[in-house]
């Protein structure tokens, strides 16, 4: 039961140009999205969130953006750092803020 | 920065075995979360944990699991009798409602 997906399995970028990632959410519960980052081997790192009551949350060259009728929302990073090569959660929850729901990642590569 | 800790790294055990896996989450987070990635796969939710109950678990987390915070600072996650498919990375966190941070993980080897 996969409710949240993300369809790109990797991203190659090129290093000052812009990286975005997507995910797709089937839940319309869903109120609060959060995108985590992860390196091999370690575990994964909180990045951004964002609630359903926004559309937009920005964090130095992280931005996330929330289309709920369209239950998407993407991380923007600009500009892409050859340090940002990882890979990339996003995941979801409903109101009782307890279970996550993970995306399957996505790969992203940036080319310095 | 506070972090969260897990214990083994990694831990090899036979079928049938039971391990205890620990955590030491960061000292004022309210809730304590164990996620399992099975390798190549997605990141799954097993438990949360509450205000000293679980909170919420999912159909992974069946009677062969349970958790534990025994005193004010570990978590533990315990599988009774392990099976082959339980070989996976099992991550902790800990948090608030809706932020969660996460350790590095225990590699379980199943064998």
């Amino acid at each position: 039961d996969q409710q949240v997906k993300q369809n790109s399995p990797s991203l190659s970028v090129q290093e000052g140009r812009i990286s975005i990632l997507n995910c797709d959410y089937t839940n319309s519960m869903f109120d609060y999205f959060l995108w985590y980052k992860k390196y091999p081997a370690e575990g994964p790192t909180f990045l951004i969130s964002i609630s359903s009551i926004k559309d937009k949350n920005e964090d130095g060259r992280f931005t996330v953006f929330l289309n709920k009728s369209a239950k998407h929302l993407s991380l923007h990073i600009v500009p892409s750092q050859p340090g940002d090569s990882a890979v990339y959660f996003c995941a979801a929850s409903e109101n009782t803020g307890n279970q996550f729901y993970f995306g399957t990642g996505t790969s992203l590569t940036v080319i310095p | 920065e506070p972090e969260v800790t897990q214990t083994p790294s990694h831990q090899v055990t036979q079928m049938g075995q039971e391990v205890i896996l620990r955590c030491v989450p960061i000292s004022n987070h309210l809730y304590f979360y164990w996620y399992r990635q099975i390798l190549g796969q997605k990141v799954e939710f097993l438990v949360s944990f509450y205000n000293n109950e679980i909170s919420e678990k999912s159909e992974i987390f069946d009677d062969q699991f349970s958790v534990e915070r025994p005193d004010g600072s570990n978590f533990t996650l315990k599988i009774r009798s392990t099976k082959l498919e339980d070989s996976a990375m099992y991550f902790c966190a800990s948090g608030y409602a809706y932020e969660q941070y996460f350790g590095p993980g225990t590699r379980l080897t199943v064998t």
